[in-house]
């Protein structure tokens, strides 16, 4: 059964301190890891998608890589904008195109 | 360009009242279709998904129905609501170029009280 466990589940840090998330995943046939962001109250939005192992994506102060097991989603110099819950997920083999989220990592920076 | 829209926003239902949810897509055709739930810090659970007209895929028994009556129209429905079903409701595509994943719509923030 395809699974998708983040880490942590909430992470506070000072404007400027960077940090990772974790997503750690098990899929039959991996054909995307997505990374999106969601504000409270709003849809999750797209940030990323990672297809293979050693594959990075980088996007202002975030970097999203990809290993056979998991992927990290690293900020750098994080800024309050920055708060927000991240949301992993996988997409496995199949033409449904169904994503299996993660539960999220809340992330506050604090100024 | 493709947009996602989903209504109502907010709802605040009686046990046992029914629901109904619309989400449509425009600017896209024959796109697959979904429907998740967000509990109160809990990551998103997939409840259906559609590949096309009249094709309806349940991924948990529950308390819901979907279907799909048009080609970009998608419609979440309850006959009697139970207090368990309040959440946060999201519909989303997926784009023709994969590389996206979902794109989601705004959500309904359910309520049943």
């Amino acid at each position: 059964e395809d699974q998708v466990t983040q880490s942590p589940e909430a992470l506070r840090l000072q404007e400027g301190e960077s940090s990772s998330l974790n997503c750690s995943y098990t899929v039959s046939g991996l054909r995307g890891l997505f990374w999106y962001r969601q504000d409270p109250g709003k849809g999750p939005e797209f940030l990323f998608t990672l297809y293979s192992a050693g594959e990075e994506k980088e996007k202002e102060r975030l970097k999203a890589t990809l290993t056979k097991k998991e992927s990290f989603l690293h900020i750098t110099a994080p800024k309050p904008e920055d708060s927000a819950t991240y949301l992993c997920a996988v997409q496995g083999s199949g033409n449904t195109g169904k994503l299996i989220f993660g539960q999220g990592t809340t992330l506050q920076v604090k100024p | 360009s493709q947009t996602i829209h989903q209504w109502p926003a907010t709802l605040v239902q009686p046990v046992g009242s029914p629901l109904s949810l619309e989400c449509t897509v425009e600017g896209t055709s024959n796109p697959n279709l979904y429907w998740y739930r967000q509990a109160a810090g809990r990551g998103l659970q997939l409840l259906f998904y559609s590949v096309g007209i009249g094709q309806i895929s349940s991924e948990v028994p529950q308390n819901l129905s979907a279907s799909r009556p048009q080609d970009r129209q998608f419609i979440l429905s309850s006959k009697k609501l139970l207090l368990s079903d309040s959440g946060f409701y999201l519909c989303a595509w997926r784009r023709d170029r994969a590389h996206y994943g979902y794109t989601f719509g705004s959500g309904t923030r359910l309520t049943v009280v």
